[in-house]
This record gives C-alpha cells, sequence and structure tokens, in this order.
C-alpha cells in the first residue's frame, strides 16, 4: 500500500473564492483519483488525474470548477474554482496500481463554504 | 447509467451477533471491491472479488461474489464493537473503467 498525505485537512472557505488541495504520495503510482464524499453519503468520482495531460472528468464534473494538475507520479492538485456552499464537502484523493485493482485513500479534505 | 446498489442503508448489531450487507449491479462486473470507512476515517480497502463465485475470508469476514458477477455479500459474524463503520462495495464493469461506490451499509454495534 501506498502513504497518501492531504493539505489542508480542513478549511472554511468564503464564497467565489478558490482552494487548491494537495495531494503526495510516497511512491511513484499509475493512478490518482479525486473523489468527493458528502457527509454520511457514499463516494462520488470527480476525475481521474493523468500525468502529463488533461484528466479525465465524470459526468457533472467540469475542468472550469474543478481543474486538477498532475505533473508526476507523486502527485496531484485539485482546485475548487468560484465555492459556493453546495461545494461543502470531503475531497478525498486515491492512487492505485491500475484502473482494475485496489485504490488507497488520502486521509481527505474537509472543506466548509461560507 | 451504471449503478450498485446496496442494503440495508443501517444495521444495528448486538455485539456478538451476525449480519449480512449486499450489494447488486444491473449489469456484469469484472470485479468487485469492498471498501470499510470508520467514523471520521478515510475508506480502507478490505478485499476484491474477481471470479464468478467467489469466495473470500478474512478472520470474522466472509465475502461472496454471485455467479453472474452481477452481486455480492458481506457476511460479519460475532460481531465487535471493532467493526463499527460503513461498509462500501464498489464495483467496475466491463466497459465502464471507473469504480462505481455503493450508498454504503453503516453499522452501529451494540455492546
Amino acid at each position: 500500500s501506498a502513504v497518501i498525505s492531504q493539505k489542508p485537512s480542513r478549511d472554511i472557505c468564503q464564497r467565489g473564492t478558490s482552494l487548491t488541495i494537495q495531494c503526495q504520495v510516497d511512491s511513484q503510482v499509475t493512478m490518482m483519483f479525486w473523489y468527493r464524499q458528502q457527509p454520511g453519503q457514499s463516494l462520488t468520482l470527480i476525475a481521474t488525474a493523468n500525468q502529463g495531460s488533461e484528466a479525465t472528468y465524470e459526468s457533472g464534473f467540469v475542468i472550469d470548477k474543478f481543474p486538477i494538475s498532475r505533473p508526476n507520479l507523486t502527485f496531484s492538485t485539485l482546485t475548487v474554482s468560484n465555492m459556493s456552499p453546495e461545494d461543502s464537502s470531503i475531497y478525498l484523493c486515491s492512487v492505485g496500481r491500475d484502473v482494475y485493482n485496489e485504490q488507497f485513500f488520502g486521509p481527505g479534505t474537509r472543506l466548509t463554504v461560507l | 447509467g451504471q449503478q450498485v446498489m446496496q442494503i440495508p442503508q443501517y444495521q444495528h448489531v448486538q455485539e456478538g451477533e451476525d449480519f449480512t450487507t449486499y450489494c447488486n449491479s444491473s449489469t456484469t462486473l469484472s470485479n468487485i471491491q469492498w471498501y470499510k470507512q470508520r467514523p471520521g476515517g478515510h475508506p480502507v480497502f478490505l478485499i476484491q472479488l474477481v471470479k464468478s463465485g467467489e469466495v473470500k475470508k478474512q478472520k470474522r469476514l466472509t465475502f461472496q461474489f454471485g455467479e453472474a458477477k452481477k452481486n455480492s455479500s458481506l457476511h460479519i459474524t460475532a460481531t465487535q464493537t471493532t467493526d463499527v463503520g460503513t461498509y462500501f462495495c464498489a464495483g467496475q464493469g466491463d466497459s465502464w473503467g471507473k469504480l462505481q461506490f455503493g450508498a454504503g451499509t453503516q453499522v452501529v454495534v451494540t455492546p
């Protein structure tokens, strides 16, 4: 398994602002994903972060709202842009050896938008 | 779109009792995975099932994958307080690579 860290662990933000969440892995990984989890709810995949190319977004998520970077095989960022209270959620990054294997999750970033 | 349904949503269990959570997909899955999320924590991988009819055990946890590869179950025997948390199944289809999570079963254990 991989050791994954996320920064920040939590934040309270004003509407209209943007927050960038960082995900760092202690070893090179092929797959990196970003999820959103509302309190008490299941996980929803936002996008797959691709190294050296644009992220692959799921239905309902767009690059202008959730720009993602992945400059190398150990690091990725997710930005939540022009935030509204509806963006309040826990954002999780996960990593995997390939798309059909188990995923390991970071500790998450708890975001509250006022 | 593809969906993975999971029941029950909540499970209150007396310590020492057994319980089962079920997962169903409308389409054939290439594999199914199970995760556990403790309160305030992040999902932790438990197991992956790939073969039709596969059964895997981890101590008191028994995981099954249906013959048609459309359903799965997690059975916990002699529940302990350490079993508290939400158990998610997550399936992948042959034609869709993303992991589709079920709604989760929140387990509360009464001593």
